[in-house]
């Protein structure tokens, strides 16, 4: 089946340093792929999506590539803000269907 | 963006009683809505595909008895925990596809079930 590697948490940075979150995936099929946020207290929501190959997502300043020849689709921002902190899922779907992977918990300090 | 959302946002309830919980789309149609449960600091667990008109498809492992749920319409599907227990104490949520062809999910806000 469908499987999600993410970097495990939690990760703790400074205010304006620079993040990364790895994720690798296994999926049948050509996924599409999604990176959700989820702030304390709140439902999750779409940070950013990439459909195909070589596809760039951006959205508040956070980047991912769709890398098809290594499965990855790791999570980048190059100066982070108390703001960011949350917890952040890397997410294949095919179809309709997403498979989530573990939940990367980033705290910004100031 | 469309919009999801769920209720009620926390309850709490005896054991051996159920309980129901409804997810809604509000400004869109969804023949299909997603039901997750998600442990603390943990990932989202799919528990099962809710189809409008049609029975529910259940992930492996997830007791259908116990989880019973039913799409009655295009706008509301309900997930029903059936005599709940305190390890069915979890945060649960709903998820819906948008109309696009990116497979983009819209999520409720989720709804926390504590069984004591």
């Amino acid at each position: 089946g469908d499987s999600v590697t993410q970097m495990e948490g939690p990760v703790t940075l400074s205010e304006e340093a620079f993040l990364t979150i790895n994720c690798t995936y296994t999926a049948t099929g050509y996924p599409s792929l999604f990176w959700y946020v989820q702030y304390p207290g709140e439902g999750l929501q779409l940070l950013l999506k990439a459909t195909k190959a070589d596809d760039k997502g951006s959205n508040k300043g956070f980047e991912a590539t769709y890398r098809k020849e290594t499965t990855s689709f790791h999570l980048e921002k190059g100066s982070v803000q108390v703001s960011d902190s949350a917890v952040y899922f890397c997410a294949p779907g095919v179809g309709s269907r997403l498979t989530f992977g573990e939940g990367t918990q980033l705290t910004v300090n100031p | 963006g469309a919009v999801v959302s769920q209720h009620p946002s926390r309850v709490i309830c005896k054991s051996g009683t159920s309980v129901k919980i409804e997810c809604r789309s509000l400004d869109f149609q969804a023949t299909t809505m997603f039901w997750y449960r998600q442990f603390p600091k943990q990932s989202l667990m799919l528990m099962a595909t809710s189809n409008e008109g049609s029975k529910a498809t259940y992930e492996q492992g997830v007791e259908k008895d116990k989880f019973l749920i039913n799409h009655a319409s295009l706008t509301l599907s309900t997930l029903t925990v059936t005599s709940a227990h305190p390890e069915d104490s979890s945060f649960y949520i709903c998820s819906a596809p948008g109309q696009g062809s990116y497979n983009e999910q819209f999520f409720g806000p989720g709804t926390r079930l504590t069984v004591l």
